[in-house]
């Protein structure tokens, strides 16, 4: 059973528009949430953060909110063309707990942005 | 050279052979974990190594065997895989367990 679920496959958006990824998870224990941007044949890189007690959290173009049940959605506003990438939701039960930095991950969502 | 790398970037082998894949950070981080993503799967965490003890193995079979001989060196020892385990192999590294995970650009593994 997948605990991090981000049910839309692929995103499609013009450029300058807003770009809108959902996830949802099921562990009630998660307690902090990652979004991880990843280009074809590179590594997953981190983009933003947000702890379970904050709603929102903004660096740059980037939000991730957090404002509905076991809901998160990371906002990308101007959405550019090098934003293209697949974004990943991961999700930690950590946080000064025992789980040692397990993070369970989303299966992606391919944004692609057009000029 | 900086971040995160892995090598080699793409391996082919049989069922037969052993293969060792290494990974090597340049963060001064504590804590190093082995990830894999199968074909449209999310990915999967494999071990965590904190300050050179494994500290979590998620249910990995015995084929695969990490190692941790520092902070900065994590290898992943393959032996008779089987075809399924083709995948990618991402190694990733925090400066302790818990905190934000930086990750290589992977292994891309395809066994015959």
């Amino acid at each position: 059973d997948q605990q991090v679920k981000q049910n839309s496959p692929s995103l499609s958006v013009q450029e300058g528009r807003i770009s809108i990824l959902n996830c949802d998870y099921t562990n009630s224990m998660f307690d902090y949430f990652l979004w991880y941007k990843k280009y074809p044949a590179e590594g997953p890189t981190f983009l933003i953060s947000i702890s379970s007690i904050k709603d929102k959290n903004e660096d740059g173009r980037f939000t991730v909110l957090n404002k509905s049940a076991k809901h998160l959605s990371l906002h990308i506003v101007p959405s550019q063309p090098g934003d293209s990438a697949v974004y990943f939701c991961a999700a930690s039960e950590d946080a000064g707990g025992t789980s040692y930095g397990k993070l369970t991950f989303g299966q992606g969502t391919i944004l692609t942005v057009h000029p | 050279e900086t971040g995160v790398t892995q090598t080699p970037r793409h391996l082919v082998m049989g069922m037969t052979n052993k293969k060792s894949l290494k990974c090597e950070q340049h963060l001064g981080h504590n804590a190093m974990y082995w990830y894999k993503q199968s074909a449209k799967k999310p990915l999967e965490l494999m071990f965590v190594y904190n300050f050179k003890e494994q500290t979590e193995n998620n249910s990995v079979p015995s084929r695969f065997s990490p190692e941790c001989p520092n902070s900065s060196h994590l290898f992943l020892h393959l032996h008779t895989l089987q075809p399924e385990d083709s995948a990618l192999y991402l190694c990733a590294s925090s400066l302790f367990s818990g905190e934000t995970q930086y990750f290589g650009p992977g292994t891309r593994l395809l066994v015959l």
